[in-house]
């Protein structure tokens, strides 16, 4: 079984600045990882992704998120933040092994980024 | 090239009444998966559903909850007798058939209101 835990609920961040929102995964097996953001009433779309290689990935909209296997952690971070960043930012994981039953993704609570001008 | 559609996008229902909630996979996609989120939560997995089979429904409460995928047509989560408990915005994801797929994609969400 897997289980991600988002360590804050809301972050508030003033435009322009950076911000790291933080990741911590617990599985017993080797895992994706994943990041989705949510804007209010809409739904998930995704940011970036981990599967293997380099522990830094890139997403879009100037997301980067690093893997660290040591601490089980993949935080999400972007250097500038800008007012339409404001969302819900979603952290997940998913078995690497696809049989049937493994398919799904676990996912946190969530982290409400709130940007303020 | 359009994405998962699910309809409708908002349903209110009174108590005891039933609540279907559909979602067309993207094209050529024939995994679905149903995850729902209370108010202030993550998502929650619920079931996971290939062409005219439930794979996993170990998400799913063990009554009034029910999910298919014909061979034809969306897929489908009813609810039966729905209580003010199931309230919540239901989402719908689909995926390719090969293996090593690993990416969901991720439909817009019926929001359910019980009244």
């Amino acid at each position: 079984a897997q289980s991600v835990t988002q360590l804050d609920s809301q972050v508030p961040v003033f435009e322009e600045a950076p911000v790291e929102l933080r990741c911590n995964y617990s599985s017993s097996v080797s895992v994706y990882l994943f990041w989705y953001v949510q804007y209010p009433n809409q739904g998930l779309q995704l940011l970036l992704k981990y599967l293997s290689g380099s522990t830094l990935v890139k997403g879009i909209n100037g997301f980067e998120a690093e893997f660290n296997k040591s601490q089980t952690s993949f935080h999400l971070r972007k250097p500038s933040v800008h007012i339409s960043d404001t969302a819900e930012y979603f952290c997940a994981v998913k078995p690497r092994v696809s049989s049937g039953s493994a398919r799904q993704l676990t996912f946190g609570s969530g982290t409400q980024l709130t940007v303020l001008p | 090239n359009a994405g998962v559609m699910q309809n409708p996008r908002h349903l209110v229902r009174r108590r005891g009444q039933e609540a279907r909630l559909r979602c067309s996979p993207m094209k050529g996609h024939s995994h679905v998966y149903w995850y729902r989120q209370l108010p202030e939560e993550g998502l929650k997995f619920m079931v996971y559903l290939q062409k005219e089979n439930i794979i996993d429904e170990s998400g799913m409460p063990k009554e009034r909850f029910s999910a298919e995928f014909p061979k034809e047509g969306p897929s489908i989560l009813r609810i039966q007798q729905v209580v003010r408990g199931d309230s919540a915005a239901y989402f719908c994801a689909s995926s390719p058939s090969r293996t090593d797929s690993y990416e969901q994609y991720f439909g817009p969400g019926t929001r359910l209101t019980v009244t």
